[in-house]
């Protein structure tokens, strides 16, 4: 998993609580990315960055935020928890900046999230 | 945009043989392939750029034909630890760094 670390493992929100999921990586890589995985759905892009303080939205970044002030980190926050949020997120990281560098990335162990 | 693979899934005896397919409505500049566990993350297997090139190690390898925006896995001699789920992530380039996957390929093992 390249040095990702993603934490917490479980959550258990109530609908309308706000929570952050956090990413961290210790090898300086660039590229830092947001999925979500539901049955059925594959994985789904929320948020990337290829850089601090750059941040570009994927294919589903309604009710998330995030930023990337440090290159080690990359938070994602849901400002308001709904059910439909229940899923795995899995933060991605790559070496370098751009995908079409061949950059390989790599996937955390994942957060299990559930929205009550 | 979600590119497609197919077929969603598939069974086979140990020693068998299997492709999977992926394919894209947009012209790409590289494709990524993950096998997944379940309860597990996506592992990397390979990386495919622009070029028609064609990759492999062990007995699994793959190919990109960029015409037909097009993708293949191709897993010989399958063995019970190829079992899993299958992900091909596409790249279209032109700026976007959006690694965008399909919804996976569930691939069984047996006996």
């Amino acid at each position: 998993n390249a040095g990702v670390t993603q934490t917490p493992k479980f959550q258990v929100l109530k609908t309308g609580q706000s929570m952050t999921l956090q990413c961290a990586q210790d090898m300086n890589h660039e590229y830092m990315s947001w999925y979500r995985q539901d049955p059925g759905m594959g994985l789904r892009l929320i948020h990337y960055s290829v850089g601090a303080g750059i941040t570009d939205q994927g294919e589903v970044p309604n009710g998330y935020n995030v930023s990337r002030s440090t290159t080690e980190d990359f938070p994602l926050r849901l400002l308001s928890a709904a059910p439909s949020q229940t899923s795995v997120y899995f933060c991605a990281v790559g070496r370098r900046k751009f995908l079409s560098s061949g950059n390989t990335i790599y996937f955390g162990e994942g957060s299990w999230l559930t929205v009550v | 945009q979600q590119p497609v693979q197919s077929p969603q899934a598939v069974i086979l005896r140990e020693g068998e043989d299997a492709v999977i397919n992926c394919s894209s409505s947009k012209a790409l500049y590289s494709v990524h392939w993950y096998r997944q566990k379940h309860g597990e993350a996506p592992v990397f297997l390979m990386i495919l750029l622009k070029g028609g090139e064609q990759k492999g190690h062990d007995k699994i390898s793959a190919s990109f034909n960029e015409k037909k925006q097009q993708s293949s896995l191709y897993l010989t001699a399958s063995q019970l630890s190829y079992s899993g789920t299958y992900f091909c992530g596409t790249e279209k380039g032109g700026g976007s760094e959006k690694l965008v996957f399909g919804k996976g390929t569930k691939l069984t093992v047996n006996p």
